[in-house]
């Protein structure tokens, strides 16, 4: 079956902009997980979605970061009124469980750059 | 405070050489431990995880790990690299207690491999 998908593969915005990222987990997986991968931070954990449950948003860096996951499937990543310091490589995952020993399987990655 | 290490940033290796990378935690019980690779362009890929029982875990690609709780350390082995290794590699961790599902990563470890 397919893998973890991510769109864009690439997105270059303006400061100020307001962005979505998508991504397509695996199918059958309950546990989603949204991470940032930057120069200055290395691989930081951005919010986490298990089935129904109210999402782990502790990651989250700022309000204007937002997601949500519809139907228990896709989700996206909202990034309001950009800022040149939130350009990174954004990275979903996804396990078939929410237990800690599951193994994530990682998409592609969105690189977002901001001018 | 809870932490992974990974005290090498850069390691080169000649091909046909065996490898070692470091990866230390600080948790007041052992977590889950992984290694992730992530070569270039391409998403984080599970090279091996331990949870519990034999200290010495087998993955994929050739490569091996130990744990050694007495050290606090998941080092990740391999005896003879080959020139596809060449990657940057990530030591993760998900606390097993608690309500945190997702991966703490260490800084990475970028490996070179001379030919």
């Amino acid at each position: 079956g397919a893998g973890v998908s991510q769109s864009p593969s690439n997105k270059v915005t303006e400061k100020g902009k307001d962005v979505e990222l998508r991504c397509d987990p695996i199918s059958g997986h309950t546990a989603l997980y949204w991470y940032r991968q930057s120069l200055g931070q290395g691989l930081e954990f951005l919010i986490y979605f298990q089935g129904n449950s109210a999402p782990d948003k502790s990651g989250l860096p700022s309000d204007r970061f937002s997601a949500e996951r519809t139907g228990g499937s896709v989700s996206t990543l909202t990034i309001q009124r950009t800022q040149q310091e939130d350009s990174a490589v954004y990275l979903c995952a996804s396990s078939l469980g929410g237990s800690g020993n599951n193994e994530q399987f990682f998409g592609p990655g969105t690189r977002l750059t901001v001018l | 405070a809870q932490s992974v290490t990974q005290p090498d940033i850069h390691i080169t290796v000649s091909e046909g050489a065996s490898l070692e990378l470091r990866c230390n935690y600080s948790y007041g019980a052992t977590p889950y431990l992984f290694w992730y690779v992530q070569s270039p362009g391409q998403g984080l890929q599970l090279l091996l995880k331990y949870f519990s029982g034999d200290t010495l875990v087998q993955g994929i690609k050739g490569f091996e790990a130990e744990f050694k709780r007495s050290q606090s350390s998941f080092n990740l082995r391999k005896p003879s690299v080959h020139w596809s290794d060449a990657a940057e590699y990530f030591c993760a961790v998900v606390p097993i207690s608690g309500s945190a599902r997702q991966l703490t990563f260490g800084s990475g470890t970028q490996l070179t491999v001379l030919p």
